[in-house]
């Protein structure tokens, strides 16, 4: 069965220093990966995704992550860490072959908070 | 264009009673999911609906169901309500079923109190 762990429940940078959050997944199939944030009180925001198409994602708000299927990654990394960062930030794959399925597996999520 | 759209945002409900929470998707989508969010368990799926026909069941008792309309609006309901729904459910739309490579636009959710 498919799934997704994210180290570290809680991440905390300063403002300007590297993001990075991650990802590993397991799947039996090649998988289609997500990273969502949420903001206190609102849903999900999509921030990118591999479609199997470059390894390299970029994605908004400055962020990318690599997938890298020898290592069953897929981390989120963002160059300079801004306030407005801070949120909690959740790693999704879709259990389907080639994202087949209606649903998302989504990680425990991991809390980021910037400090000034 | 308008995005996905829960209501209400906020309920609270006594143990034994029942809800009913609504999503209507972004204009031209047919697929609606939910999920659950507690801090507990994190986010689970609930359901998926394609056309009316619910596609795709996660892990949850009968107590929880849903439904869509020929407008693809959704509605999940609730019965004997326990202290442990509480929770935020989450709907999210698509324009298919399996539609991984468009993605999932969430809603901002329902939050559910069960006292």
């Amino acid at each position: 069965a498919q799934s997704v762990t994210q180290l570290g429940s809680h991440v905390s940078v300063s403002e300007g220093a590297l993001v990075l959050l991650r990802c590993n997944y397991s799947s039996s199939v090649p998988p289609y990966l997500f990273w969502y944030v949420q903001y206190p009180n609102q849903g999900l925001q999509l921030l990118l995704k591999y479609t199997s198409a470059a390894t390299l994602v970029k994605g908004i708000n400055g962020f990318e992550a690599e997938f890298k299927k020898s290592e069953t990654s897929f981390h989120l990394t963002k160059p300079s860490a801004h306030m407005s960062d801070a949120a909690e930030y959740f790693c999704a794959v879709n259990p389907g072959l080639r994202g087949s399925q209606g649903n998302l597996i989504f990680g425990k999520g991991t809390k980021l908070s910037v400090k000034p | 264009k308008a995005g996905v759209t829960q209501t209400p945002r906020y309920l609270i409900k006594t143990r034994g009673q029942q809800v009913t929470l609504s999503c209507s998707p972004i204009s031209g989508h047919r697929s609606v999911s939910w999920y659950q969010q507690t801090p507990g368990q994190g986010l689970q799926f609930l359901f998926e609906y394609f056309s009316e026909t619910q596609r795709n069941k996660g892990n949850f008792p009968g107590r929880f169901s849903g439904r869509q309309f020929s407008n693809s609006r959704s509605e999940m309901n609730v019965s004997t309500l326990e202290l442990g729904d509480s929770a935020l459910y989450l709907c999210a739309s698509s324009h298919r079923t399996g539609a991984a490579d468009y993605g999932y636009t969430f809603g901002s959710g329902t939050r559910l109190t069960v006292v």
